[in-house]
C-alpha cells in the first residue's frame, strides 16, 4: 500500500541554520504531496503542497519539490528561527482521492537561539 | 470564518465511562476524519466518513464509535471498551471530489482518564 517515510528526529539546529527534513514515499500513480506543521498543543496546519511532478511548494520560507524520479518531497528552509520549532509531518493523497491521507511519523524540530 | 471546531479542548473521563468528542465544520467538506495522537507519536486513523450516513473503520477503530447524521458534524464516542483512551484526538475534513485536496484540522481535544 501507499506509505510515507520521513527522517526521524528530533532535529536540533541553531537559529539561522539550514534545514532539511527528508521525506520519501511509495505510491501507485501520481499522488499529491503535503507538508504539515504542528505546534505544541495544537492541530496540524498545512505548510505547503505539490500536486504533480517537479512542482515546488513554498510558504513562510519553507520549500519542497515533488521529485517523481526519486519519489521524494524533502522540506527545506534556508534560515530557521526559534519560532519554527514544531513537529513536521509529510503526507500524501492517493490519486483516487477517495482514501484518507497517508502520513509519515513526524519529525520534531527544535531551534535554539 | 470557515474552519473546523473541536470541543471541548480538554476532557476528563472516569474509567468505565463513555465520552463524546465533538467535531463541527463549516467548510462544506464531504469527508471527515478522526485521528489519535499519542505523545511523541504520529497520527493513527480511527474512523472516517466520506458522505453523510456512511463511515469506515480506520486502523484503530476498536473501542470507538462515530455517527455522521449531518454533513457538518462527525462526533466521536470513546467507549469503555477502549482500554487506553488517554491521548490527543484530532478531527479533519477535506473535499472528496478529486484527488488533490488537502485536509484541514481542528485544534484537537486532549482526553485524560482519571
Amino acid at each position: 500500500g501507499d506509505s510515507v517515510t520521513q527522517m526521524e528526529g528530533p532535529v536540533t539546529l541553531s537559529e539561522e541554520a539550514f534545514l532539511t527534513i527528508n521525506c520519501t514515499y511509495t505510491a501507485t500513480g501520481y499522488p499529491s504531496l503535503f507538508w504539515y506543521v504542528q505546534y505544541p498543543g495544537e492541530g496540524l496546519q498545512l505548510l505547503l503542497k505539490a500536486t504533480k511532478a517537479d512542482d515546488k511548494g513554498s510558504n513562510k520560507g519553507f520549500e519542497a519539490t515533488y521529485r517523481k524520479e526519486t519519489t521524494s518531497f524533502h522540506l527545506e528552509k534556508g534560515s530557521v528561527q526559534v519560532s519554527d520549532s514544531a513537529v513536521y509531518f509529510c503526507a500524501l493523497s492517493p490519486p483516487s482521492g477517495n482514501t484518507p491521507l497517508v502520513f509519515g511519523k513526524g519529525t520534531r524540530l527544535s531551534v535554539i537561539a | 470564518d470557515g474552519g473546523i471546531t473541536q470541543s471541548p479542548k480538554y476532557l476528563f473521563r472516569k474509567e468505565g465511562q463513555n465520552v463524546t468528542l465533538s467535531c463541527e465544520q463549516n467548510l462544506n467538506h464531504d469527508a471527515m476524519y478522526w485521528y489519535r495522537q499519542d505523545p511523541g507519536q504520529g497520527l493513527r486513523l480511527i474512523y472516517y466518513s466520506q458522505i453523510v450516513n456512511d463511515f469506515q473503520k480506520g486502523d484503530i477503530a476498536e473501542g470507538y464509535s462515530v455517527s455522521r447524521e449531518k454533513k457538518e458534524s462527525f462526533p466521536l464516542t470513546v467507549t469503555s471498551a477502549q482500554k487506553n483512551p488517554t491521548a490527543f484526538y484530532l478531527c479533519a475534513s477535506r473535499q472528496r471530489q478529486g484527488g488533490f485536496t488537502e485536509a484541514f484540522f481542528g485544534q484537537g481535544t486532549r482526553l485524560t482518564v482519571v
